[in-house]
């Protein structure tokens, strides 16, 4: 099955600042890389995706960026926010299953 | 709400009741899903069924029993729990499995209390 490391457990910033996140995977047939983030008590909700075949996408603040080679693939957020503050996790389907398995999440915490 | 409902949001049982969680999503999705999430722990794949036939049942105990009568609802059975089953209880859905990869939309949960 697929194993996903996803690093750090636990990131926090000033306001400002920007974050980043990182995740490896082992199955180098996966081919599709979503990012959720879940604010506390609330339902994890999907912010941005990548497919294998681009290396990186943005969205306004957020970007995800991938490298397939080294199989691993990143969430970048810029000028981050107090509303940024909440746990992230990506997510990595195993080629045959299509079913992702997630990474542990990380707890992003934005200072003001 | 998000396309998928969940009820109850709260739920707090007893080790010998039987109760069920439900399930219910609009968005003409095929794949749904139910995960466990507990605290410090990764997200955990309980059942997975696509167009109502379950495919996934990823070594959960006979306590927890899915049901999937359509391709619009789906249903956690629950009886004689035990307290470390306390967590909250995500279902979620995607357009169906055989069409590659696509997000997630998940409910807001249903959060259990095992007493």
């Amino acid at each position: 099955g697929e194993n996903v490391e996803q690093h750090p457990s636990t990131l926090s910033v000033q306001e400002g600042d920007s974050a980043v996140i990182k995740c490896t995977y082992s199955d180098s047939a996966s081919n599709y890389f979503p990012w959720y983030k879940q604010e506390l008590g609330k339902r994890p909700q999907l912010i941005i995706d990548i497919r294998s075949n681009v290396g990186e996408k943005k969205d306004q603040r957020i970007a995800v960026t991938l490298n397939k080679t080294a199989k691993h693939f990143s969430l970048h957020i810029t000028e981050t926010q107090p509303e940024d503050s909440a746990v992230y996790f990506c997510a990595a389907p195993s080629g045959g299953s299509y079913i992702p398995t997630f990474g542990r999440g990380t707890s992003l915490i934005v200072h003001p | 709400e998000t396309g998928v409902t969940q009820t109850p949001r709260h739920l707090v049982m007893g080790m010998t009741n039987k109760k069920s969680l439900k399930c219910e999503q609009h968005l003409g999705h095929n794949a749904m899903y139910w995960y466990k999430q507990s605290a410090k722990k990764p997200l955990e794949l309980m059942f997975v069924y696509n167009f109502k036939e379950q495919t996934e049942n990823n070594s959960v105990p006979s306590r927890f029993s899915p049901e999937c009568p359509n391709s619009s609802h789906l249903f956690l059975h629950l009886h004689t729990l035990q307290p470390e089953d306390s967590a909250l209880y995500l279902c979620a859905s995607s357009q169906d499995l055989s069409r590659g990869n696509y997000g997630y939309t998940f409910g807001s949960g249903t959060r259990l209390t095992v007493v």
